[in-house]
């Protein structure tokens, strides 16, 4: 299975963007990389995904380096509702041959907004 | 909107208790799935299933249950609860392939 390793914490000024790195060195050519985050007694929310190109949609950015080695999630413009626990993670295949995954999440990091 | 909807925030049960937590995705996933959640330890799989009637085991499936009857409902159940499953329980649901998975809010389930 490939690990990711994410920084324990990280404070980010309201209103700048956060950017939330990830190395995954260990990586296969078809694993996907999924970010989510976790506000205090919630369900984990899923914010991107993506194989090797730059992702975008409404909530963040997904900057994936060439070898695929680490990304970064960015959110473009932190407020005090991004506080929240971000995890990286690489999908595990559950079958053999199959589609269908799991998630392993990992401590993620705590990225704190202050105003 | 993608719904996950857990029928319980919180729940007290006692020990040997036959308990049930219940599920209920919109979204015509395929794909359900049962987790706990633990301080330290992450999140865990206990059961999924990928059609209806159709269930396979996660990493922890023993103590547990599931019954998926309807397409849109996935059941989990603790045969006799335990200590040891006093624990936070996520549900999650997803379509086939690379497509995400999305989580209801949990159930903060205690065993007395």
């Amino acid at each position: 299975d490939a690990k990711t390793t994410q920084p324990t914490s990280m404070d980010c000024a309201e209103g700048r963007a956060a950017n939330l790195p990830c190395n995954h060195s260990t990586i296969s050519g078809n694993e996907y990389v999924y970010w989510y985050r976790q506000i205090h007694s919630q369900g984990p929310q899923y914010i991107i995904h993506g194989l090797k190109n730059n992702e975008t949609n409404e909530m963040a950015s997904l900057i994936i380096t060439e070898d695929r080695k680490s990304s970064t999630l960015i959110l473009p413009h932190a407020t005090l509702r991004d506080t929240a626990v971000y995890y990286c993670i690489v999908r595990v295949s559950l079958l053999e041959g199959g589609s269908n995954y799991k998630l392993t999440f990992g401590k993620g990091t705590l990225l704190t907004v202050n105003p | 909107d993608v719904k996950v909807t857990q029928s319980s925030r919180y729940l007290v049960k006692r020990t040997g208790e036959k308990v049930f937590l219940e599920c209920v995705q919109d979204m015509d996933h395929e794909n359900m799935f049962w987790y706990r959640q633990d301080p330290g330890l992450g999140l865990r799989l206990i059961y999924f299933s990928y059609d209806v009637k159709m269930k396979e085991k996660g990493d922890i499936p023993e103590g547990y249950s599931v019954s998926r009857e309807k397409k849109e409902r996935f059941s989990l159940i603790l045969e006799s609860a335990s200590t040891n499953q006093t624990s936070m329980y996520l549900c999650a649901s997803s379509l086939f392939g690379v497509q995400p998975q999305h989580f209801g809010d949990g159930t903060r389930l205690s065993i007395l």
